[in-house]
């Protein structure tokens, strides 16, 4: 069953807390995203993963950090998490970059106090 | 500036009736993607269709089909006998590739209620 998990599904932070969103997927997919949804407003793309190690911005990177040492897991940092990274963030995994539709995780809703 | 609009916030229909979603977009890419998907209640994302933009044939995939229009940067997503299990947040998203890296831009969503 292919599939793409998120963890934890549900975070509560205080602001300057560190952050660790963790996105695993089974179909040995090459490329993964993470985005973030806020309420009104469509998927925006924060970070996108090639493959091991290939890494490359999307439309909002400030205030987060990825890592991808595994093909099969991606992971998104917030370093001295703010306010405003307070949202709902997805993990998707495609086949291949810009050829395939994507999978995508259930989301983390993360809330920073 | 929107570069992928939904002109839709919310829109309705009853079951069995056919709806339509309308999308527009901005590109100077000569290949692009456009990909559509549906949101549930639950928040998961479900891929539904997408359209190349080198293929002039509009897309099918079961109930769903794409009326696209090139030239005007438009695409439509049809739903035929919808049902009130299709409703939820419908998303187009334009996916572009620049200079190597894609590029992936969402609409803000049509949230659609199909009625029983």
């Amino acid at each position: 069953d292919m599939k793409v998990t998120q963890m934890p599904r549900y975070l509560i932070k205080r602001m300057g807390e560190n952050v660790l969103l963790e996105c695993g997927q089974d179909m040995s997919h090459e490329t993964m995203y993470w985005y973030r949804q806020d309420p009104g407003l469509g998927l925006q793309l924060i970070y996108i993963s090639y493959d091991v190690d290939s890494n490359s911005e999307g439309d909002i990177p400030k205030g987060y950090r990825v890592s991808r040492k595994k093909r099969e897991h991606f992971s998104l940092i917030l370093d001295s998490a703010k306010t405003n990274q307070t949202s709902v963030y997805f993990c998707a995994s495609s086949l291949y970059w810009g050829v395939a539709e994507q999978y995508f995780g259930p989301g983390t809703r993360l809330t920073v106090l | 500036a929107q570069r992928v609009t939904q002109v839709q916030p919310t829109g309705s229909s009853q079951w069995g009736e056919e709806v339509t979603l309308d999308c527009s977009y901005e590109t100077s890419e000569y290949f692009y993607r456009i990909f559509w998907y549906r949101q549930l209640f639950s928040g998961e994302m479900v891929f539904l269709i997408y359209q190349p933009s080198f293929d002039t044939q509009n897309q099918r995939s079961g109930r769903y089909s794409v009326v696209f229009q090139k030239s005007f940067k438009s695409i439509s997503l049809v739903i035929s006998a919808s049902q009130p299990e299709d409703s939820g947040t419908y998303f187009c998203a334009l996916s572009e590739l620049d200079y190597g890296n894609e590029k992936i831009t969402f609409g803000a969503g049509t949230k659609l209620t199909i009625k029983p």
